[in-house]
């Protein structure tokens, strides 16, 4: 099984709304992460979690905060955001050390109004 | 310099014609290299792995040349569901990988 799942598929919010996206695989694989990708760009990492613990923040914003509870699930919790992050906000997971290639979510497509 | 290079495209093919793509990296020292398809808003799908000694799969061949710092994708026998962005995606330590641009590909019946 190599499926990664993401909810929900589509979010609006308003600026001042609380959401949080959510994320899980069941590969065992034990890196997950976090992608923004705006329209006809490339995937742009902002989080990666390994073996439950932060490893990468590519200087995101405080807006954007993630969450990893255990080795399967990891959330994406939003607050205060703006309209530019209205983006495709995608997971990947992949073996912890690399080399390997890392399995997407099929994404969720938020619009921040 | 980009850290990782590809032609944008579009690429035009008629079916059952035989396209490859190029993608150059900046890094030396990067060790691992990969191919992922991505069809208009859905996620990347990892295609093929590349390794030093080239590896195939059915249609699709991938290569790695270390010497030029530049990995390939060939396609044989296009078909219309080959119709997507092909992105080249290079390992950058542990768990950084570097996104290329991508290269659209468009297969004509």
């Amino acid at each position: 099984d190599t499926e990664v799942t993401q909810t929900p598929k589509h979010l609006v919010m308003g600026m001042t709304n609380k959401k949080s996206l959510k994320c899980e695989q069941h590969m065992g694989h034990r890196a997950m992460y976090w992608y923004k990708q705006k329209a006809k760009k490339p995937p742009e990492l902002m989080f990666v979690y390994s073996y439950e613990k932060l490893s990468i923040n590519e200087s995101v914003p405080s807006r954007f905060s993630p969450e990893c509870p255990n080795s399967s699930l990891l959330n994406l919790h939003l607050h205060a955001l703006q309209p530019e992050d209205s983006a495709l906000y995608l997971c990947a997971s992949s073996q912890a050390l690399g080399g390997t290639g890392q399995y997407f979510g099929p994404g969720t497509r938020l619009t921040v109004t | 310099r980009k850290e990782v290079e590809q032609d944008p495209g579009p690429f035009n093919v008629p079916e059952g014609a035989t396209v490859a793509f190029n993608c150059t990296y900046s890094n030396s020292a990067s060790q691992s290299f990969f191919w992922y398809r991505q069809d208009c808003r859905k996620e990347p799908k990892l295609l093929m792995s590349v390794y030093s000694s080239g590896n195939e799969d059915g249609r699709f061949t991938a290569q790695l040349n270390r010497a030029s710092q530049y990995i390939s994708l060939l396609i044989r026998d296009s078909k219309l569901s080959d119709s997507a962005t092909y992105l080249c995606v290079v390992g950058a330590g542990t768990y950084k990988y570097i996104f290329g641009t991508g290269t659209r590909l468009k297969v004509l019946a």
